[in-house]
């Protein structure tokens, strides 16, 4: 049970340039989070879905689009790359909310834009 | 405006030096305290969920409770296993799920 994965772990990007952060999960959530962590701010939530084809901006939306075109996978895209973007992104799922389950996060994407 | 403010940002204890980490929050409407432990280079893992005030969570050398105003993690008799950041997070009413996160604590117990 892989629980939810990121991919890719890694990754430099120059200024100006784009890319998608993929995040899958094999536990049937419905609901699913994206966050960034800098430090001394904690996780801060940036868009999340409450279903296949929903979502919805959270505390930092700008600079980054998401889609949820299949139940188990959530993508993050920045179109537009800026050094303020440099961040460790964790992503995260959970049953619906009214559910006592907690939210599970991957192991998170360390993006560093130059 | 909600808040979560945990204290103190880092912690330094010898091994078997019990202490006790602090979770402050103002929500309007807590459907939940969640706290979670987070390794460097990973994800946060949960511990605890707590709902009501007076509610208390064991789970090996970390206990869990909860006030109406604060929660608190105490760590009795450390060892150097337990040295992670420590992540409390509210889950607000009505906000379809959605958690807002302290800064964190650092714990580091040393041999």
């Amino acid at each position: 049970n892989a629980g939810v994965t990121q991919t890719p772990k890694f990754r430099v990007l120059k200024t100006g340039q784009s890319m998608t952060l993929l995040c899958a999960q094999d536990m049937n959530h419905e609901y699913m989070y994206w966050y960034r962590q800098d430090p001394g701010m904690g996780l801060r939530l940036i868009h999340y879905s409450v279903g296949e084809g929903t979502t919805a901006k959270g505390e930092v939306p700008d600079g980054y689009n998401v889609s949820r075109l299949k139940k188990q996978n959530f993508l993050l895209g920045l179109e537009s790359a800026a050094p303020s973007q440099t961040s460790v992104y964790f992503c995260a799922s959970s049953y619906h909310r009214e559910s006592n389950q907690p939210q599970h996060f991957g192991d998170g994407t360390r993006l560093s834009i130059l | 405006e909600d808040q979560v403010t945990q204290s103190p940002e880092a912690l330094r204890l010898q091994e078997g030096e019990s202490s006790s980490l602090n979770c402050s929050y103002t929500v309007s409407g807590l459907r939940g305290l969640f706290w979670y432990r987070q390794d460097p280079g990973k994800g946060p893992e949960f511990l605890f969920t707590l709902y009501s005030a007076g509610e208390e969570k064991e789970k090996e050398r970390l206990k869990a409770t909860l006030t109406k105003k604060e929660s608190f993690l105490h760590i009795t008799a450390p060892k150097p296993e337990d040295s992670a950041t420590y992540l409390c997070a509210v889950r607000i009413l009505d906000s379809w799920g959605k958690l807002q996160f302290g800064a964190g604590t650092q714990v580091v117990v040393t041999p």
